[in-house]
């Protein structure tokens, strides 16, 4: 089945800095990628996503890229605010699986 | 996006007994799914919940210790079977919809005891 890295695990950055967390995956039939937003104690927001024919999305200060050839894709969040603060999680998808990776624990410092 | 409501939202139960938790949709959905989040941890897929047949299940989890049910496109139920505290975690619904996007139920807090 689906395997699905996601690095780092935790992440701390200065409030207006840029964050960057990657997530590998092993099948390469996978075509959609999700990326979630879970606020302590609440259920994971779906943020943003992409699909295998397109390369970047981008919404306001989020955006995601997609290397097929490397099976890789990652979340770019620009001028982080604390409300930023979260554990993000990616997911790869075939068909109607799901697969995610293990999450990563986002602090943003005033 | 769908609205999806869980019942009950969290419960604390004995060694051996069972819980059913409920999932609600406000519209109909093709695929609904049954995810377990244990503390700090990602979100692990216990099933498929498939309407008018059997469940599919992942690795790792049973028909007799997780038994779900869908009878139509907006409802289904997980059941945790004869609950040991291993079973203590956030068990929470998602539904597709026809773009795939996934929207996840508020999630049931079970603590047993």
């Amino acid at each position: 089945g689906e395997n699905v890295e996601q690095h780092p695990s935790t992440l701390s950055v200065q409030e207006g800095d840029s964050a960057v967390i990657k997530c590998t995956y092993s099948d390469s039939a996978s075509n959609y990628f999700p990326w979630y937003k879970q606020e302590l104690g609440k259920r994971p927001q779906l943020i943003i996503d992409i699909r295998s024919n397109v390369g970047e999305k981008k919404d306001q200060r989020i955006a995601v890229t997609l290397n097929k050839t490397a099976k890789h894709f990652s979340l770019h969040i620009t001028e982080t605010q604390p409300e930023d603060s979260a554990v993000y999680f990616c997911a790869a998808s075939i068909t109607d699986q799901f697969y995610f990776g293990t999450g990563t624990s986002l602090t943003v410092i005033p | 996006s769908a609205v999806i409501s869980q019942k009950p939202s969290r419960d604390i139960c004995q060694r051996g007994t069972s819980l059913t938790i409920q999932c609600q949709v406000d519209s109909q959905v093709t695929m609904m799914f049954w995810y377990r989040q244990q503390p700090g941890q990602s979100l692990t897929l216990i099933a498929t919940a498939n309407q008018g047949s059997e469940a599919t299940y992942e690795s790792g989890f049973v028909i007799d210790k997780f038994p779900i049910s869908r009878p139509n496109l907006t409802f289904s139920t997980l059941t945790v079977s004869n609950m040991s505290p291993e079973d203590s975690s956030i068990y929470l619904c998602s539904v597709e919809d026809l773009a795939r996007e996934q929207y996840f139920g508020p999630g049931t807090r079970l603590t047993v005891t």
